[in-house]
């Protein structure tokens, strides 16, 4: 079966830590996106990346890192340096790349971090 | 700049009732519009897409949404509303280009 997988489902980190959450996909896209998600905030972008070793910033990219190594796979870190990190992040992939033409994005099935 | 507005923060409808969850955005020409549906602690599903052409667009699980370019607005609608349809519903557009905004989300909820 294709689709997006995301690990752990669940994390908890201390204070001053960082933790990387995985995001896989075996659909063969080449975008991929990662979002935060608060309530009643709807979803807020952090990092996208068109196309393998090239990602740019979305709308709240500070105290987050990512790496697009390979085109299946996009972690995300969250650093120390994220003041609230607490949330629900979700990854996701949609099959365009540098063309710039919008399809849907297949979202996997998140990660809900807190911060202890 | 692109933004999408739902109205709704929280909508209840009762089983078997009609369903309509509003949409409004800002965009300076035709973006592209998509629903989204999503069960609590899960990931979105896509319901429904609408990118040119025919302005009323069929999706999954019974859904429509209508396009209506004098309102800026893509109104979600269900005929018939089922206990499974009880979600958090996101519409969003994007301007053709890799980002995409949405909205901050209609919760439903169905009583029997």
């Amino acid at each position: 079966d294709g689709g997006i997988t995301q690990s752990p489902k669940y994390l908890f980190r201390k204070e001053g830590q960082n933790v990387t959450l995985s995001c896989e996909q075996n659909l063969n896209h080449d975008a991929m996106y990662w979002y935060r998600q608060d309530p009643g905030q709807g979803l807020r972008l952090i990092y996208y990346s068109q196309i393998v070793n090239d990602f740019q910033k979305g709308d709240i990219a500070e105290g987050y890192s990512v790496s697009r190594e390979k085109k299946e796979s996009f972690p995300l870190t969250v650093t120390s340096a994220q003041k609230n990190p607490t949330a629900f992040y979700l990854c996701a992939s949609s099959i365009d790349g540098v063309a710039g033409v919008i399809n849907e994005q297949f979202f996997g099935p998140g990660t809900r971090l807190t911060v202890l | 700049a692109q933004s999408v507005t739902q109205p709704d923060i929280h909508i209840t409808v009762s089983e078997g009732a009609s369903l309509e969850l509003r949409c409004n955005y800002s965009y300076g020409a035709t973006p592209y519009l998509f629903w989204y549906v999503q069960s609590p602690g899960q990931g979105l599903q896509l319901l429904l897409k609408y990118f040119s052409g025919d302005t009323l667009v069929q999706g999954i699980k019974g859904f429509e949404a209508e396009f209506k370019r004098s309102q800026s607005s893509f109104n979600l609608r269900k005929p018939s509303v089922h206990w499974s349809d009880a979600a958090e519903y996101f519409c969003a557009i994007s301007g053709g280009y890799q980002k995409v905004t949405f909205g901050t989300g209609t919760k439903l909820q169905v009583i029997p």
